[in-house]
């Protein structure tokens, strides 16, 4: 009973290292999303993906990267961290936006732990 | 484009005491409307929903009404506990779940004191 899981859920880096987020989901979800969440903030979708093979920006896309080569998987990077890339990250997924019958899934995300990231 | 708007708080009330968080939409045709919690140190979990005008979404004696009129989703509880103390997002998903995933407000930090 996984849903969503996000390794690591803590990481340090220092100023210009790069690191990779991953987000595993066993749902068979098609839509997966990394968000950031900081005080004040709320989430800010970060960039998204409609299916493997597949991406789109967010609303703050700016020094990251991401990768969906398995359904399952959504991989976000970092290729030279930057202190303001201090955050916690989150990972979610849902079904798409039609079901199998055509009806309208809500549109409900279902998010992993967290992985909290500092950039010294 | 779509917004949500909810009060930021802290907000810090007794044991027992009567809860209300406003929060207030802005979108286009009839989106599903949520209320998310996140318990310290962990993930956003779904509290309630509400997929069309004036249904109630109900779950651990939360309650919200979606009304269209006023473009509101404010969530209730009648009677807090200490476990209860979490930060509470309102969300909402545009009609037909768009690809971009949910729009969220800013959270509202809730701390209750025994």
């Amino acid at each position: 009973n996984a849903g969503v899981t996000q390794t690591p859920k803590f990481r340090v880096l220092k100023t210009g290292q790069s690191m990779t987020l991953l987000c595993a989901q066993d749902m068979n979800h098609e839509y997966m999303y990394w968000y950031r969440q900081d005080p004040g903030m709320g989430l800010r979708l970060i960039h998204y993906s409609v299916g493997e093979g597949t991406t789109a920006k967010g609303e703050v896309p700016d020094g990251y990267n991401v990768s969906r080569l398995k359904k399952q998987n959504f991989l976000l990077g970092l290729e030279s961290a930057a202190p303001s890339q201090t955050s916690v990250y989150f990972c979610a997924s849902r079904p798409p936006g039609l079901n199998f019958l055509g009806g309208a899934n809500t549109g409900e995300l279902f998010f992993g732990e967290g992985s909290r990231l500092t950039v010294l | 484009g779509d917004s949500v708007t909810q009060m930021e708080g802290p907000v810090t009330l007794s044991e027992e005491a009567f809860l209300t968080i406003n929060c207030t939409y802005t979108a286009t045709g009839y989106p599903s409307l949520f209320w998310y919690v996140q318990y310290p140190g962990e993930g956003l979990q779904l509290l309630l929903k509400a997929t069309k005008a004036d249904d109630k979404g109900s779950n651990k004696g939360f309650e919200a009404t979606y009304r269209k009129e006023t473009t509101s989703f404010h969530l209730e509880k009648g009677s807090v506990q200490v476990s209860d103390s979490a930060v509470y997002f309102c969300a909402l998903s545009d009609q037909g779940g768009g690809a971009d995933g949910l729009t969220f407000g800013k959270g509202t930090h809730l701390i209750i004191q025994p």
